[in-house]
């Protein structure tokens, strides 16, 4: 079975800080597939990036950046630079085929001026 | 380009009720699947339809159903409502189903169960 673990429940940063937001996966599939969701407080689920298990290359997409280490089985999400608007909820998931994607508990990111 | 449309946003109904949410996927899109969030549980995967068929199914009671039309419009549907009913119901549409394809995921209709 899958699973995805979101260690940190919320986290609190001051503008401009660098915030890193950890996830932690678990499968015993070799192929899957990686994701990073975005939820603003209007309640869509914003995707921001997915990552095959073949691929560990890093991705950096202007001040968001993601590291893959498929030895300690995590998907980092990195922000540089927070800004107030990247206060949200983030998700991280799992797919391993289909449809059906296993989604962690989510982080709460506050952003403070 | 329209996104991902769920109507209604907001509803509240009363136990023992039943209640039905439609979703209308973005145009040309072919895969519909419904998503549970709530507080305690997070988000769980309720079911995924493409060309009119359920392909996946998630570990819900037989009292939530689902279904999808000719247009790819989909519907699901919750009988004899509870109270742990209560959540934000996410529907989400791709071009296609498997994980290759991105999902697109609408603002949700918020479900309160009284």
């Amino acid at each position: 079975a899958q699973k995805v673990t979101q260690a940190q429940t919320e986290i609190s940063v001051v503008e401009k800080e660098d915030v890193t937001l950890d996830c932690v996966y678990e499968t015993r599939d070799t192929t899957y597939y990686l994701f990073w969701y975005k939820q603003p407080p209007s309640g869509e689920l914003v995707f921001l990036i997915r990552r095959n298990s073949f691929d560990e290359q890093n991705e950096i997409s202007g001040r968001y950046s993601w590291n893959f280490q498929k030895s300690t089985s995590s998907f980092n999400f990195t922000i540089t630079a927070s800004q107030v608007v990247d206060s949200a909820v983030y998700f991280c998931a799992v797919n391993t085929g289909g449809f059906k994607t296993i989604f962690g508990a989510g982080t709460r990111l506050f952003v403070k001026a | 380009k329209a996104g991902v449309t769920q109507t209604p946003r907001y509803l509240i109904k009363t136990r023992g009720q039943q209640v039905t949410l439609s979703c209308s996927p973005i145009s040309g899109h072919r895969s519909v699947s419904w998503y549970q969030q709530t507080p305690g549980q997070g988000l769980q995967f309720l079911f995924e339809y493409f060309s009119e068929t359920q392909r996946n199914k998630g570990n819900f009671p037989g009292r939530f159903s689902g279904r999808q039309f000719s247009n790819s419009r989909s519907e699901m549907n919750v009988s004899t409502l509870e109270l742990g009913d209560s959540a934000l119901y996410l529907c989400a549409s791709s071009l296609s189903t498997g994980t290759n394809t991105e999902a697109f995921f609408g603002q949700g209709t918020r479900l309160t169960v009284v």
